[in-house]
């Protein structure tokens, strides 16, 4: 099986800063990742596909790279809406999640 | 307007079962893959079963390989999952999940699962 490691679990920052979250693959995933934000009590959002693929609608102060099996999603001049829960997810071979980071602004 | 409305939760004891079902619109229901998704309270997601768009193919979690079905009504745009022998561990909420291109860009609100002695 597929594992993803996200870090950090948790992140505190101010509205208007730039943060970046990490998932490792525990082994290549050939650029088939995916990340999601989750707020409570709702169900998770597609913000990002393919590594740096940005989903319809979603705003261009995402964004997404790649580097071998390690992925960052950056969020660029936090926003209020930005808080709650980010979760990377690959689909090379069958679907894992990370255990996801938690964003406090 | 997509929208996937998940039904059929609610209270278990070990060893019984459930089905779920989610009723989907808005998009061509029977074009499309289909996913399960679980999330435990306060944990991540993880992903349960997946279906085809003509049922053909079917494929399962480790955990829930045996215990679980999927299975789909193209005719009546619903998905279903029948959970039988549950466990505590099976307690969560449930998601129905459309797939586009092995993303997943639609999600239900999901159902709540809570298996208890």
């Amino acid at each position: 099986d597929i594992q993803m490691t996200q870090s950090p679990s948790t992140l505190s920052a101010s509205i208007g800063d730039r943060v970046s979250i990490t998932c490792r693959a525990s082994q290549s995933i050939g650029g088939f990742l995916a990340w999601y934000h989750q707020r409570p009590g709702k169900a998770p959002k597609l913000l990002m596909y393919e590594a740096s693929k940005l989903e319809s609608g979603v705003p261009s102060r995402f964004s997404g790279s790649a580097s071998g099996t390690e992925f960052t999603l950056t969020i660029n001049g936090l926003q209020p809406d930005d808080f709650g829960t980010y979760y990377c997810q690959q689909y090379n071979y069958y679907y894992t999640f990370g255990q996801g980071t938690k964003l406090e602004i | 307007e997509v929208q996937l409305v998940e039904s059929g939760g609610g209270l278990a004891k070990p060893g019984e079962s459930l089905r779920l079902s989610c009723a989907a619109s808005g998009f061509n229901f029977r074009a499309d893959y289909m996913h399960w998704v679980r999330q435990a309270p306060g944990k991540g997601p993880v992903w349960v079963a997946r279906i085809s768009n003509d049922a053909y193919n079917k494929d399962y979690a480790d955990f829930v390989r045996g215990r679980f079905t999927i299975s789909r009504d193209n005719a009546q745009s619903t998905l279903f999952l029948q959970m039988d022998s549950l466990t505590v561990e099976d307690t969560g909420f449930y998601f129905c999940v459309r797939d586009v291109k092995s993303r997943f860009p639609t999600w239900g609100l999901g159902t709540l699962v809570t298996v208890t002695s």
